[in-house]
């Protein structure tokens, strides 16, 4: 069965760039999350979705961070003018149903090299 | 910012041991969870434990929890090689009221678990 997908797998991208992040949650899944992963820590929430509804953006680090869900489905992370720390893994998770006790499935993560 | 801390931040055990790490928090809290992270098949959820349970099992695994300390603990019996991956503890924030829980996990750093074989 199909899980959480992302792509692309590996960014690498010169600092000023803008970068897009795409997240395929697993299909009907309701909520969508985004988190960032620096080595040797944990992952750290950037942002929610319900449907394609942003219900918190709380996480994410600066304006330069921008996410979208459009359609309820695929979403898309968005860098503008990356900054050396923005480099990490990039973690999108999707859940069944909105709530608190919901699992987060995982998707395999975007590494984003910025230069 | 991370709220949980596990402890310790690496383990390494013989196969066929036990395992156990330890997890500290610092707010209220919803629920904690446990995932286990490896390069083969990135975080996967372990286990949930909810703020009015104390203890929970699944398979090979025990969870523990005491409120009154902001702490929690994961046994691993019976350990495996392909047990070897990191640990984290995740914990949903209490917003206070019922059912109520932020949004997004709080992760701590993790545990290294190294199992030789």
């Amino acid at each position: 069965g199909a899980g959480v997908s992302q792509s692309p797998r590996y960014k690498v991208a010169k600092r000023g760039q803008d970068v897009a992040l795409r997240c395929d949650p697993i299909s009907g899944h309701v909520s969508l999350f985004w988190y960032q992963q620096a080595l040797g820590q944990g992952p750290e929430f950037l942002t929610y979705f319900q449907n394609e509804a942003q219900l918190d953006k709380s996480g994410l680090p600066s304006d330069r961070f921008f996410a979208e869900r459009p359609e309820g489905s695929v979403s898309t992370l968005k860098i503008q003018r990356t900054q050396q720390e923005d480099s990490a893994v990039y973690l999108c998770a999707s859940s069944l149903l909105a709530g608190t006790y919901n699992e987060q499935f995982f998707g395999p993560g975007t590494r984003l090299t910025v230069l | 910012s991370q709220q949980g801390e596990e402890d310790p931040q690496a383990l390494s055990i013989q196969e066929g041991e036990n395992a156990t790490m330890n997890c500290s928090y610092k707010t209220s809290i919803n629920n904690l969870q446990w995932y286990r992270q490896n390069s083969g098949r990135g975080l996967v959820h372990l286990i949930l434990i909810r703020s009015n349970e104390r203890e929970k099992h699944s398979g090979r695994l025990r969870v523990t929890l005491d409120t009154s300390k902001k702490s929690s603990s994961l046994l691993i019996t019976a350990s495996r090689a392909a047990d070897t991956a990191s640990y984290f503890c995740a914990t949903r924030l209490d917003l206070g009221y019922s059912g109520g829980g932020a949004d997004g996990l709080t992760f701590g750093k993790g545990t290294h678990l190294i199992i030789q074989p």
